[in-house]
């Protein structure tokens, strides 16, 4: 089946810390993977996305590479800051499943000054 | 734009009752979901629609109905409330087609049932 895998939290940090949130996929096509972020009290927004093999998605400083060969989409920042204490989701998007996206249980990082 | 909006942002209900959340968005986007988050749990898709007069069943639709008149609406109906669907729901929607195209979530309706 299609699946999402990401590390259990929840992440504490302190600022400037470098970041990488473990995601992994099972999926039984060739899918989109998306990394969302949601801010206290609020829905999901997009942070980044990549398409096909080797593709990096890039923004805010945040960045994913989605590697085919191992199944993985990690999300690396090089120097958090207080305001990406969030709660960071991993998906995927298969085109052969319609409008069926595969969440991750979603990871909570919180920055300390 | 609004975006995708959502109704009401909080709601308490007794067990057997009955509520419609609202969903609406204004981008002229095919596809809409419907959501819930629990702790631990991640997003766990409840149903979906691929245009007006089209939906589907997600992964945990039972004790929910949906219907898509228009391509702007997308109502989701708790027939008779249980502590277990006590949650936060998410609507949310994007264009069809491309692999690539952004899921627009909304605000969220953070649901108690008693």
């Amino acid at each position: 089946g299609n699946s999402v895998t990401q590390m259990e939290g929840p992440v504490t940090l302190s600022e400037e810390a470098f970041l990488t949130i473990n995601c992994t996929y099972t999926a039984t096509g060739y899918p989109s993977l998306f990394w969302y972020v949601q801010y206290p009290g609020e829905g999901l927004q997009l942070l980044l996305k990549a398409t096909k093999a080797d593709d990096k998605g890039s923004n805010k400083g945040f960045e994913a590479t989605y590697r085919k060969e191992t199944t993985s989409f990690h999300l690396e920042k090089g120097s958090v800051q207080v305001s990406d204490s969030a709660v960071y989701f991993c998906a995927l998007l298969l085109s052969n499943t319609g409008n069926q996206f595969y969440f991750g249980t979603g990871t909570s990082l919180t920055v300390i000054p | 734009n609004a975006g995708v909006t959502q109704t009401p942002k909080f709601q308490v209900l007794k067990t057997g009752q009955s509520m419609t959340l609202q969903c609406a968005q204004d981008m002229n986007h095919e596809y809409m979901s419907w959501y819930r988050q629990d702790p631990g749990m991640g997003l766990r898709l409840i149903h979906y629609s691929v245009g007006a007069g089209i939906t589907d069943q997600g992964e945990v639709p039972n004790g929910y109905n949906v219907s898509r008149s228009t391509t702007e609406d997308f109502p989701l109906r708790l027939l008779s409330a249980a502590p277990s669907q006590t949650s936060v729901y998410f609507c949310a929607s994007r264009d069809a087609g491309t692999r690539g195209n952004e899921q627009f979530f909304g605000p969220g309706t953070r649901l108690t049932v008693l």
